[in-house]
């Protein structure tokens, strides 16, 4: 098994919403609700953004949305904000103590 | 305050061995699944391993199964990652991360560079 898929970027003015898809397959996205999202600055740690695709950790701005679809899972950011930009990986469990990370979506701000 | 300090990385030759360990603190470690997620320079985030609170289960990558090996020392909150059998491949940060379904804390992460 390979990495999860996602667009290389989105891009979305300030204000605007931006979605960003993670498609996997049943045995990981679609058959699992272990789905988590995080954000990444350069040079930075990630910083996790959304788990069991639709919870958010306290402190993450309610801007910031999952769900899921079958063997797609999304992030919406609704009212881009400039710090909004950075990278942006989903994650998903692919059972047997097993984990898949996206390919990564650039985000820019216009 | 949750830290997780990761240390051990450095300039291998091919083939050779290296040992990270990340100690944790402003957290019950003990109760807590951990992994280790690695981010080759330019590249994307790739889950590496992962060990339940007590140690009794584990979970490799298959591009690390059979050379890697995770533990843990829950007396010293220490997690460990022991690399054998290194690729130029494998040369990335290796990041300590907490969490079972989702990675909730990360450290700042520590460089591994494979090359002869």
């Amino acid at each position: 098994q390979s990495a999860l898929t996602q667009p290389p970027s989105a891009s979305g003015s300030p204000g605007q919403s931006v979605t960003i898809s993670c498609t996997g397959t049943s045995s990981d996205v679609g058959g699992y609700n272990y789905v988590s999202w995080y954000q990444q600055y350069p040079g930075k740690a990630p910083k996790l953004m959304i788990y069991e695709v639709t919870r958010r950790p306290s402190g993450v701005p309610d801007r910031f949305s999952g769900s899921k679809s079958g063997n797609t899972a999304s992030l919406t950011v609704s009212g881009l904000q400039a710090e909004d930009e950075a990278d942006y990986y989903c994650n998903s469990y692919a059972g047997s103590n097993n984990f898949f990370f996206g390919t990564g979506t650039k985000v820019t701000v216009l | 305050e949750v830290q997780l300090v990761e240390s051990g990385g450095g300039l291998v030759q091919p083939g050779g061995s290296l040992r990270l360990s990340c100690v944790a603190s402003g957290f019950t470690f003990s109760s807590y699944w951990m992994n280790w997620v690695r981010q080759a320079p330019g590249k994307g985030l790739v889950w590496v391993s992962r060990i339940k609170s007590d140690g009794s289960s584990t979970g490799y990558a298959d591009s690390v199964k059979g050379r890697f090996t995770i533990s843990r020392d829950n007396a010293k909150n220490t997690l460990f990652l022991q690399m054998n059998s290194l690729r130029p491949e494998d040369t990335a940060v290796y990041y300590c991360t907490s969490g079972g379904g989702a990675f909730d804390y990360w450290g700042q992460g520590t460089l591994v560079t494979v090359s002869s």
